[in-house]
Formats: structure tokens, C-alpha cells, sequence
């Protein structure tokens, strides 16, 4: 299973774009990289994913880097209900889904 | 269509009792998931199954069973309660492959183990 690195928490304030980072320096060539998050109290929910080329949905996008060691998780506009734990994982078909620790978003008003 | 869903949501158990947490799945996913979340932690994988019948270890399998008899259901059993299984347990199951490999969560059962 790939490693992956994310900062323990990050801060922003309500309106202002969040950039989570994740280092997965040993990821396989074939995995995909995902991003889920979990709100107070609830369990986690998809964000979004993506192999090579960067990503965008209605949610947020996902940066990746040419090497894919490492990837960003953007939010454009944050918002109070976008505090949550956010994971990033990379995963092949065949996975067991291990979840890290995550980053611990904070949103201010 | 309920997605994933689990029973019961709430439970309180005595050192050494058994019970059973119920995940249902409605979405025809091969592959299910049991997590358990301490608090202010992360989730941690308990034990799961990528099919019917099937069934694998996860990073923390000790003092747990699982059963995957029907595709739609998966069964986690706490044979002896301890007070350390106390946390909330969470399934998920998983359209995997690809550029849809999707997981998805249910609500979590809270136990408390006294």
C-alpha cells in the first residue's frame, strides 16, 4: 500500500481558497488518487479523484504533480461547512482502503 | 435507493456480551468494508470483502468476525465485548476499477463497551 503524508491541520477563513496537500511518493503507477472527507459526526464522503491530469468537480479539484508524489486538494471558496477531516488515498482496484490521518480543516468566519 | 445503511446506530454492551452490527448495501457493490473510529482519530480498517462469500483482514481484525453471505449485507460480530471496542464503527462499500472506483459510507453505529 502507498504512503501518504498530510499536515496534521490547516486554518483558513470563510471566502478564501485552501490548498491540502498530500505527499504519496510511493504510489504505483496505476493508482488513482483520492480525496474523501469527513464532517463532524458523519462518516467520510468522496471528494473527488484522479490519475494524471488534474481534476475539477462542483466540490473542488485535485492537482496533481507530473511525478504524481504529490498531489493538492484545492477548495476555491471556502466555506464553514467545508470543515471537515479530509484524507487523501491512493488507490489501485484491488485495495484494501487504508485511510491516514488526515488534515484536520478549520474554517473561520 | 438507501445506499449503505446500518443497524443499529446505537448500543451499549457489557464486558464479555456478543453482538452483531448489520451493513446493507443496496447499489450491487462487490466490494464492503468494516472501519472503527476512536475518538480523534482516524478510521482504521477492521475487516472486508470483495465479493459474495469472501472475506479479508484489515489493519485491526483481532476480536472481530465478519460474514459476507449475501452480496448486499455484511455482518460484523464482537464475539466478548471489551471495553477497548468501544468506538463508532463505520461500513462502506465500493464500486471499484478505475476512473468510477467510488466508496461509499454508512451513517456508523456508536457502541460503548462498560
Amino acid at each position: 500500500d502507498a504512503k501518504t503524508t498530510q499536515p496534521n491541520s490547516m486554518e483558513s477563513n470563510e471566502e478564501e481558497p485552501v490548498h491540502l496537500p498530500c505527499n504519496h511518493s510511493t504510489i504505483s503507477g496505476t493508482d488513482y488518487i483520492h480525496w474523501y472527507r469527513q464532517l463532524p459526526s458523519q462518516g467520510p464522503e468522496y471528494v473527488i479523484h484522479g490519475l494524471t491530469s488534474n481534476v475539477n468537480n462542483r466540490m473542488a479539484s485535485l492537482a496533481i504533480a507530473e511525478d504524481r508524489k504529490s498531489s493538492t486538494l484545492i477548495l476555491h471558496r471556502a466555506t464553514l461547512r467545508d470543515a471537515a477531516v479530509y484524507y487523501c488515498i491512493p488507490i489501485s482496484s484491488t485495495d484494501k482502503l487504508i485511510f491516514g490521518t488526515g488534515t484536520r480543516l478549520q474554517v473561520f468566519p | 435507493n438507501a445506499g449503505v445503511t446500518q443497524t443499529p446506530k446505537f448500543r451499549v454492551l457489557k464486558t464479555g456480551q456478543s453482538m452483531t452490527l448489520l451493513c446493507a448495501q443496496d447499489m450491487n457493490h462487490e466490494y464492503m468494508y468494516w472501519y472503527r473510529q476512536d475518538p480523534g482519530m482516524g478510521l482504521r480498517l477492521i475487516h472486508y470483502s470483495v465479493g459474495e462469500g469472501t472475506t479479508a483482514k484489515g489493519e485491526v481484525p483481532d476480536g472481530y468476525n465478519v460474514s459476507r453471505l449475501k452480496k448486499q449485507n455484511f455482518l460484523l460480530g464482537l464475539e466478548s465485548a471489551a471495553p477497548s471496542q468501544t468506538s463508532v464503527y463505520f461500513c462502506a462499500s465500493r464500486l471499484a476499477g478505475g476512473s468510477t472506483d467510488t466508496q461509499y459510507f454508512g451513517p456508523g453505529t456508536r457502541l460503548t463497551v462498560l
